[in-house]
């Protein structure tokens, strides 16, 4: 079975600081996909990044970046000095055949307070 | 572009009414799927539909019914509503299915209490 765990309930940081969000994954297939989502207050779901197993490179995307470890099944997103704005709930999930192909593994989230 | 739209925002229903929550994207895409999301829980798979006239049951399909008469569209139907079915709702599509790796595009989610 696909699990996704994202042991951090709760990070509160003051503005500028830099903070890690954990994700830990589990899975059989060789193949498989990983997706980072970011839920603001107002409550839709924005897509952040997604990356293939076969591709463990990381990435920077402004003040995002990603990095992923196959050897310790992690996928953690890095915001560097983060700003109020960035104050939401973070998502990570995986896909991949098991389960049927059709579906996202959610991790519970990850409640990011930024305070100035 | 509208992309994934989802009506009503918000709705109070009582024990044993029924409703419909609609669902529409204009992207057409094939694949479409209904999640719901619970404190603590993440977002869990109701059900999906790889295309029109196909539909299969997810994690949690219990008390839900859906349909898929056109590409556009999958309504997610409570029949009979209960207290446990209080949560917020999630429509998505991709152009493929989730394995891919195709980007999956949510609505902005369906905010439901069942009183």
């Amino acid at each position: 079975a696909q699990k996704v765990t994202q042991a951090q309930t709760e990070i509160s940081v003051v503005e500028k600081e830099d903070v890690t969000l954990d994700c830990v994954y589990e899975t059989r297939d060789t193949t498989y996909y990983l997706f980072w989502y970011k839920q603001p207050p107002s409550g839709e779901l924005v897509f952040l990044i997604r990356r293939n197993s076969f591709d463990e490179q990381n990435e920077i995307s402004g003040r995002y970046s990603w990095n992923f470890q196959k050897s310790t099944s992690s996928f953690n997103f890095t915001i560097t000095a983060s700003q109020v704005v960035d104050s939401a709930v973070y998502f990570c999930a995986l896909s991949g055949l098991t389960g049927g192909g059709n579906k996202l593994t959610f991790g519970t989230g990850t409640q990011l307070k930024v305070e100035l | 572009n509208a992309g994934v739209t989802q009506t009503p925002k918000f709705q109070v229903l009582k024990t044993g009414q029924s409703m419909t929550l609609q669902c529409a994207q204009d992207m057409n895409h094939e694949y479409m799927s209904w999640y719901r999301q619970d404190p603590g829980m993440g977002l869990r798979l109701i059900h999906y539909s790889v295309g029109a006239g196909i539909t299969d049951q997810g994690e949690v399909p219990n008390g839900y019914n859906v349909s898929r008469s056109t590409t556009e569209d999958f309504p997610l139907r409570l029949l009979s509503a209960a207290p446990s079915q209080t949560s917020v709702y999630f429509c998505a599509s991709s152009y493929s299915a989730a394995a891919s790796g195709n980007t999956i595009y949510f609505g902005e989610g369906s905010w439901l209490t069942v009183v």
